[in-house]
């Protein structure tokens, strides 16, 4: 079975903190994915990357940026968190071959105050 | 850009009923994916449709996809309360998603 793990099920940041948030895919897979979902908006893409070093902007990249270092690990940075940044995030991988379905990670519900 | 709309965006179903939920896309694209996902949960993989007239049903789901509407179904026959969640069509290569359908069975 695919597994991805995020660092944190919830987080609370105070407004201006610069936070983390990680996210390891066990199954080789090339992409991985960071979203947000919000109520009545569904899942928005924030950054993808389909290899290690790169990366693509989403729909929304605006205050984040991503890092991805190796392969497995897929890092979504808030360099200076605000309020409007609470959300849930949650983070996918896929592969490049079959389906290209994306597998989801638990979710990060994070709080900014 | 891709637009993907579902609807209803809430749906209240009778146990025992027949329902249909709608997923509609603004370009061509050759892929379609239904998730379902559990209140406080991640999104689960339901279907993948690839092909025009592709139909996949599992238990009392069935999803079909025409490419020429641009259109997508997800079918629910005889809904029980276990099928309450919010169900997510998504489209394209990087997946754009709906904005999802909360469903709720009652008795």
């Amino acid at each position: 079975d695919v597994k991805v793990t995020q660092s944190s099920r919830y987080l609370v940041k105070r407004t201006g903190e610069k936070v983390f948030l990680e996210c390891v895919q066990d199954m080789d897979h090339e992409n991985m994915f960071w979203y947000r979902q919000d109520p009545g908006l569904g899942l928005r893409l924030i950054y993808f990357s389909y290899d290690v070093k790169m990366k693509e902007k989403g729909d929304i990249p605006e205050g984040y940026s991503v890092s991805r270092e190796k392969k497995e690990r897929f890092s979504l940075i808030l360099e200076s968190a605000s309020t409007n940044q609470t959300s849930m995030y949650l983070c996918a991988s896929s592969g490049t071959s079959g389906y290209n379905e994306q597998f989801f990670g638990p979710g990060t519900r994070l709080t900014v105050l | 850009e891709l637009k993907v709309e579902q609807n209803p965006l809430f749906l209240s179903m009778q146990e025992g009923k027949n329902y249909t939920i709608y997923c509609n896309y603004s370009t061509t694209s050759d892929r379609l994916y239904w998730y379902r996902q559990d209140p406080g949960k991640s999104l689960e993989s339901l279907f993948v449709l690839l092909s025009n007239g592709a139909v996949k049903q599992e238990g009392r789901l069935m999803a079909s996809l025409d490419t020429k509407a641009r259109l997508s179904t997800l079918h629910i026959t005889a809904a029980v309360h276990d099928l309450s969640a919010t169900y997510f069509c998504a489209v394209g290569h990087w997946l754009s998603f709906g904005a999802g359908t909360t469903v709720t069975v009652r008795a």
